[in-house]
């Protein structure tokens, strides 16, 4: 699996929009980028993934640069509940998932 | 997406002792995953369980220490056997869903405390 790239840690006021990056330089045609959280030690959540389109759901938006080497995950309205650890991870649909440190988002009020 | 429970929510054992751990899916799913997250660190898989087959341990990880059964599509068992105060961690189980477009969801974990 190709390696990813984020932040240790970022702060977001509560309201606004929270953008959390992540590098994947070395990413394949058939790998998907997957966003995952993690609440407090419960089990990881899934937010969204992509292959190379952006996508929306109901929790967030995910941009995918052109050459796929970067991707960000987009909260457009965070709240107290989306303090987590961000997990940007990419792979090989119905292979295992690959965590690295993630990004610790804090929102504050 | 699927709806995963696992037993026991947590335990405190004793050093020396072994614990199964039950995952328990609300439908069929053909991959399930077994992932260990000791305190403070990030998930890492322990092994693959496909219905009908071995387990695939992944480097670290021998079936001897943590056996793995994979009964049906909806079950599936960890045991920690053995255990020390370094098996001490929250330990998940994951499925991936073709319903769901090749997405893996987790249950909420087993928080194991070694003495």
């Amino acid at each position: 699996d190709a390696k990813t790239t984020q932040p240790t840690s970022m702060d977001c006021a509560e309201g606004r929009a929270a953008n959390l990056p992540c590098n994947h330089s070395t990413i394949s045609g058939n790998e998907y980028v997957y966003w995952y959280r993690q609440i407090h030690s419960q089990g990881p959540q899934y937010i969204i993934h992509g292959l190379k389109n952006n996508e929306t759901n109901e929790m967030a938006s995910l941009i995918i640069t052109e050459d796929r080497k970067s991707s960000t995950l987009i909260l457009p309205h965070a709240t107290l509940r989306d303090t987590a650890v961000y997990y940007c991870i990419v792979r090989v649909p119905w292979y295992a998932l690959n965590f690295g440190k993630g990004t610790s988002l804090l929102v504050t009020p | 997406s699927a709806v995963i429970s696992q037993k026991p929510s947590r335990d405190i054992c004793q050093r020396g002792t072994s614990l199964t751990i039950q995952c328990q899916v609300d439908s069929q799913v053909t991959m399930m995953f077994w992932y260990r997250q000791q305190p403070g660190q990030s998930l890492t898989l322990i092994a693959t369980a496909n219905q009908g087959s071995e387990a695939t341990y992944e480097s670290g990880f021998v079936i001897d220490k943590f056996p793995i059964s994979r009964p049906n599509l909806t079950f599936s068992t960890l045991t920690v056997s053995n255990m020390s105060p370094e098996d001490s961690s929250i330990y998940l189980c994951s499925v991936e869903s073709g319903l769901a477009a090749d997405t893996q969801y987790f249950g909420p974990g087993t928080r194991l405390t070694v003495l």
